[in-house]
């Protein structure tokens, strides 16, 4: 039973552009939600996070939208990078716990 | 200076043998875990120590025993391997979560190949 699903396993997007990589889950229990990435034969690398009292956080240039009624969060990227090419994780607990749920990833291509 | 350091990055060993993983990390955290990333991609938690007590312990055969000698150290020792052992295994720490979530540091992971 995957738990939280990352639909898309790919996505190109023109450097410069925005980038929208997607995340639904389906545990209510949910309440801190993490972004990773993941570079060939390296470790994930924590991105950003946000807590289910908020519906948006903000660093640079990523951000972290959640929707708590649809269950889904999503992470904006802009401007896209050619080194922001890497596969992306979405990442769910509930609050408090130490498990974390991932999603299968995303592989995002910037294009020159 | 790498914050979670797992050793060895490749392990290529025979269906049977006995072999081990080392992680280490420097951050001051209390809490270790061990993920495996299976050849579909899902990085699903196999084990959690905080402060060298086990707290999770997925559904993993008990061939499967980690160890933590210090709350910087939680290695991970493999019995008696079997073809559905290889996958990438990646060791992770984090503060111990409180008021405020703290995300989870992974190392580079080691890839196990059985043979």
């Amino acid at each position: 039973d995957q738990q939280v699903k990352q639909n898309s396993p790919s996505l190109s997007v023109q450097e410069g552009r925005i980038s929208i990589l997607n995340c639904d889950y389906t545990n209510s229990m949910f309440d801190y939600f993490l972004w990773y990435k993941k570079y060939p034969a390296e470790g994930p690398t924590f991105l950003i996070s946000i807590s289910s009292i908020k519906d948006k956080n903000e660093d640079g240039r990523f951000t972290v939208f959640l929707n708590k009624s649809a269950k889904h969060l999503s992470l904006h990227i802009v401007p896209s990078q050619p080194g922001d090419s890497a596969v992306y994780f979405c990442a769910a607990a509930p609050w408090g716990a130490q498990k974390l749920v991932f999603g299968q990833g995303t592989r995002l291509t910037i294009n020159p | 200076d790498t914050a979670v350091s797992q050793t060895p990055k490749y392990l290529v060993t025979q269906m049977g043998n006995d072999k081990s993983i080392k992680c280490e990390q420097n951050l001051g955290h209390d809490t270790m875990y061990w993920y495996k990333q299976d050849s579909k991609k899902f990085l699903k938690i196999m084990f959690s120590y905080n402060n060298k007590e086990l707290i999770i312990n997925e559904t993993v055969p008990n061939r499967f025993s980690p160890k933590s000698p210090d709350k910087a150290h939680l290695n991970l020792h493999i019995n008696s391997l079997e073809l559905g052992d290889s996958a990438v295994y990646f060791c992770a720490s984090s503060q111990v979560p409180g008021h405020n979530n703290q995300p989870q540091h992974f190392g580079d992971g080691t890839r196990l190949s059985i043979l």
